[in-house]
């Protein structure tokens, strides 16, 4: 399977902080996608990258991209509150899109 | 701008009944999509309409059906709902005939208890 394992399962940090989280794929990729759920609330997307991409940043996001090493990791910079949230990792190949588990961030004021 | 919206919200069957989870986007999307989330599992796509008339199986399709019903809806059937069933149904469409290559949109949800 290329399903996307984020890292860490569970992340918990202070306002204030950067919180990053890392996912890792196993086969070949034509972009990866960042998303974040809200607690009861469905997914919504962040960020896309492509596989001839290192790094995107949007606002206090920032995505990099190793292909060689099958690896994406997601940094929110100066963390707030309403950053609590689940955030998945998708990797796309062609026409199929999988999602990772998620990873679960507590931003704690 | 409503975006993706499901109906119900929650709802509890028991073991056997049927039932129809809708779900409709007003962004004029071709493709829609139908997810199951279960606890440690991510997201597991059930079926996916790239386009209008058009339907496929996703990784988990057993016991359910789908229709695209026309641009806007899509709907999830479950014919004999089993406990294995109980789980966070989303909806989501998006704007290519290729399902990674555009974000996809979420709906809120249907929250499926199967007793």
């Amino acid at each position: 399977s290329q399903q996307g394992e984020e890292d860490p399962q569970a992340l918990s940090i202070q306002e204030g902080e950067n919180a990053t989280m890392n996912c890792s794929y196993k086969t070949s990729i034509n972009n990866l996608q960042w998303y974040r759920q809200n607690s009861g609330r469905g997914l919504v997307h962040l960020i896309l990258i492509r596989s001839n991409e290192r790094e995107k940043h949007s606002g206090r996001l920032r995505v990099t991209l190793d292909t060689s090493k099958k690896s994406s990791s997601l940094l929110i910079t100066a963390s707030r509150a309403a950053d609590t949230a689940s955030y998945f990792c998708a990797t796309v190949f062609y026409s199929t899109l999988t999602f990772g588990k998620g990873t679960m961030l507590l931003v704690s004021p | 701008n409503a975006g993706v919206t499901q109906t119900p919200k929650f709802q509890v069957l028991k073991t056997g009944q049927s039932m129809t989870l809708q779900c409709a986007q007003d962004m004029n999307h071709n493709s829609m999509y139908w997810y199951r989330q279960d606890p440690g599992m991510g997201l597991r796509l059930i079926y996916y309409s790239a386009s209008e008339g058009t339907t496929d199986k996703g990784e988990v399709p057993n016991g359910y059906n789908v229709s695209r019903l026309n641009k806007r809806e899509f709907s999830l059937r479950l014919e004999s709902a089993a406990p294995s069933q109980t789980s966070v149904y989303f909806c989501a469409s998006s704007f290519h005939r290729d399902r990674g290559w555009k974000p996809q949109h979420f709906g809120d949800g249907t929250r499926l208890s199967i007793l």
